[in-house]
């Protein structure tokens, strides 16, 4: 597609229930990010994709938060049990280019997920 | 630790002036990016212009250019001849080690530009 996707653009949750939170990147983008964005704040970094290969997952607050992109292009963000402290907006963003040449992000309208 | 620190939580403006956005990091790097985003009320993150560490000349984009600072560590964002469109938040961010620039963003500034 022309940008990137993500799905669905609102989720309310009811305290413990899991979600899952999907980004569709540009068709042939290598690398794939999630970031977390709490009310007022910058995104912060959840984790990395290079194609399939997760690189980075230094970002996951807990082993709650698992994502994927078993075939190198669709990703899930899955939140198990999920707490209050998870409602955030999530933000996912691909770019054709690996490395430190890698400024050529583009982030989708991200899922605002409530917890309640 | 890498940090960005952007120090107005809001700014405004007159159309058609211009406007400075500060923004100062720390890092220990020797190479990093430095980059600015706008989010508008919609949602995504738009990119708006990138300076690396090693660049001499300050970054320029359309009416957006990077006023970088290496001694005093700051990027302050000019925005020039603002429009009613550039009402948004703005994040600073720096690209972290690790050779992919997983990027580390500050807590952003709303600008709203009022006519």
């Amino acid at each position: 597609g022309a940008g990137v996707s993500q799905s669905p653009r609102y989720k309310v949750a009811k305290r413990g229930q899991d979600v899952a939170l999907r980004c569709d990147p540009i068709s042939g983008h290598v690398s794939l990010f999630w970031y977390q964005q709490a009310l007022g704040q910058g995104p912060e970094f959840l984790t990395y994709f290079q194609n399939e290969a997760q690189l980075d997952k230094s970002g996951l607050p807990s082993d709650r938060f698992f994502a994927e992109r078993p075939e190198g292009s669709v990703s899930t963000l899955k939140i198990q049990r999920t707490q209050q402290e998870d409602s955030a907006v999530y933000l996912c963003a691909s770019s054709l280019m690996t490395g430190t040449e890698n400024y050529g992000y583009t982030f989708g309208s991200g899922t605002r997920l409530t917890v309640v | 630790a890498q940090k960005i620190t952007q120090t107005q939580p809001g700014m405004f403006v007159q159309e058609k002036e211009a406007v400075t956005l500060d923004c100062t990091y720390d890092t220990s790097d020797p190479s990093y990016g430095l980059f600015w985003y706008k989010q508008p009320s919609s949602g995504e993150m738009i990119f708006l212009i990138y300076q690396g560490s090693y660049d001499q000349q300050n970054a320029t984009e359309g009416r957006y250019s990077l006023n970088f600072q290496k001694a005093r560590k700051s990027a302050n964002l000019v925005i020039s001849a603002s429009q009613l469109g550039d009402s948004a938040m703005y994040f600073c961010a720096m690209s972290s080690s690790g050779g992919y620039n997983k990027l580390i963003f500050g807590a952003g500034t709303r600008l709203a530009v009022h006519p």
